[in-house]
């Protein structure tokens, strides 16, 4: 079975580092983007950004470039999301999501269950 | 970037009626556009992509059609479970891949 899974819900400080995780399994990690999503609560999904673990290719979307990071660690087939100062707006439910078609970018056939991100003093 | 536009916000409509949902985009995304459907505390779940074509394991009630920066969702007899937000996605040109910001579908 294709899935992925994220690792459990946080909650963190202001200014505090943090890095979620996103393990795939079932299907050739290298060869497929993996995508991760933003949804603030009660609101909208907004796409943050993309890797390719093959070769780490990874892409931005403007409103997040420079405020997260995204890696890939393709021997554990896991991918990662991370931030090194959070802020109380970045309280959001993360997914990790990949494309449907081996080495596209396209529609995201397949999603993580969300981790849920907590910023809080 | 492409923005993404769709309407109505919400609609109200009876079980076993018929929900159509619009989506717009600001220039064209060819045939390049998804639908998914999202339940309370749940991931979306993908039903359309290539704007008419259903994913895997989803029903003939659901249906796409539309390219270029025009696009309908169909629900044609809407069940108790259809009840959720549905959005739209462009995948056309990116970055950054962006989404519509939902309609929701209640019970009238």
């Amino acid at each position: 079975e294709v899935q992925l899974v994220q690792s459990g819900a946080e909650v963190k400080k202001p200014g505090e580092s943090l890095k979620i995780s996103c393990k795939g399994s079932g299907y050739s990690f290298t060869t497929y983007w993996i995508g991760w999503v933003r949804q603030l609560p009660g609101k909208g999904l907004e796409w943050m950004g993309i890797i390719y673990p093959g070769d780490s290719d990874t892409r931005y979307s403007p409103s997040f470039q420079g405020q997260v990071t995204i890696s890939a660690d393709k021997s554990i087939s896991t991918a990662y999301l991370q931030w090194t100062s959070l802020k109380a707006s970045d309280t959001a439910m993360y997914y990790c999501a990949r494309p449907g078609s081996s080495s596209l970018v396209d529609e995201f056939d397949i999603w993580g269950r969300g981790t849920m991100v907590t910023v809080s003093s | 970037e492409i923005v993404m536009t769709q309407s109505p916000a919400t609609l109200s409509v009876s079980p076993g009626e018929r929900a159509t949902l619009s989506c717009r985009a600001s220039q064209s995304v060819r045939s390049n556009l998804a639908w998914y459907q999202q339940k309370p505390g749940q991931a979306p779940r993908l039903l359309i992509y290539g704007a008419s074509t259903r994913a895997t394991g989803i029903p003939a009630r659901f249906s796409g059609s539309g390219s270029g920066t025009e696009f309908t969702l169909t629900i044609s007899s809407l069940q108790s479970e259809d009840f959720a937000v549905y959005y739209c996605q462009q995948y056309n040109d990116w970055p950054p891949i962006t989404f519509g910001p939902g309609t929701k579908v209640d019970i009238k």
